[in-house]
């Protein structure tokens, strides 16, 4: 079964800097999606950025990218620029691309706090 | 705009009842989840169901029962064999069989908070 790990149970960072939330998962499939999600105090699951295992580019959205080591099964994400705004809850899942659909790995979430 | 709606925001449920939370999408999508969030931890599936009339179950469904009468919908029931149901609720809906080399994860809704009292 397939396990994401999330080291950080809070982080905190000065508005305008950056800070990368740690993600790494365990799975024996090849052909899989990553996906980084926000979770604001509204409780609204916002999608910040997705990754295909088979792209070896790094996905990028804006301040927000990604730094997808294959190998070491690490899928980390970084926000350039921390904005108040910023402020969430953000949890990393992994999906099995052979059963889309079927259910998502969440890790148990990092709590990020951006001061002003 | 399409999107899930989740009613109500907030629910209050007394011992022994049972009580319904409503999920509706107008995204087309095909696949639908229940995800259940406890204070300070991730989320866990209750039930997924990827077409009409049939769904399956998640790691907790004990307690939980769900239809799948129509695309766009999907209630969850928690029954009063739920012991500790307080908590919050997600319900999601993703396309269930994207072309190969494309994903887009899931549309949440809002959530409900269900409160035993």
């Amino acid at each position: 079964a397939q396990t994401v790990t999330q080291s950080q149970p809070e982080m905190s960072v000065q508005e305008a800097e950056t800070v990368t939330l740690s993600c790494t998962y365990d799975t024996s499939e090849n052909n899989y999606y990553l996906f980084w999600y926000k979770q604001p105090p509204s409780r609204q699951m916002i999608l910040v950025i997705r990754q295909e295992a088979y792209k070896q580019q790094n996905a990028t959205e804006n301040r927000f990218s990604v730094n997808f080591q294959k190998a070491a099964k690490s899928f980390s994400l970084k926000i350039s620029d921390s904005q108040l705004g910023d402020t969430a809850m953000y949890f990393c899942a992994f999906m099995d691309r052979d059963n889309y659909g079927q259910n998502f790995v969440f890790g148990p979430g990092t709590r990020l706090s951006v001061l002003p | 705009d399409g999107g899930i709606t989740q009613s109500p925001k907030y629910l209050f449920r007394k011992e022994g009842q049972n009580v319904t939370l409503s999920c509706e999408q107008n995204l087309n999508h095909d696949a639908m989840y229940w995800y259940r969030q406890d204070p300070g931890q991730g989320l866990r599936l209750i039930y997924y169901s990827q077409i009409v009339n049939d769904f399956q179950k998640g790691d907790i469904a004990e307690g939980y029962s769900v239809s799948r009468e129509k695309k766009e919908s999907f209630p969850l029931t928690v029954t009063s064999a739920q012991k500790n149901p307080t908590a919050f609720y997600l319900c999601a809906s993703s396309i269930a069989f994207p072309p190969p080399g494309r994903s887009y994860g899931y549309t949440f809704g809002s959530g409900t908070r269900l409160t035993v009292v």
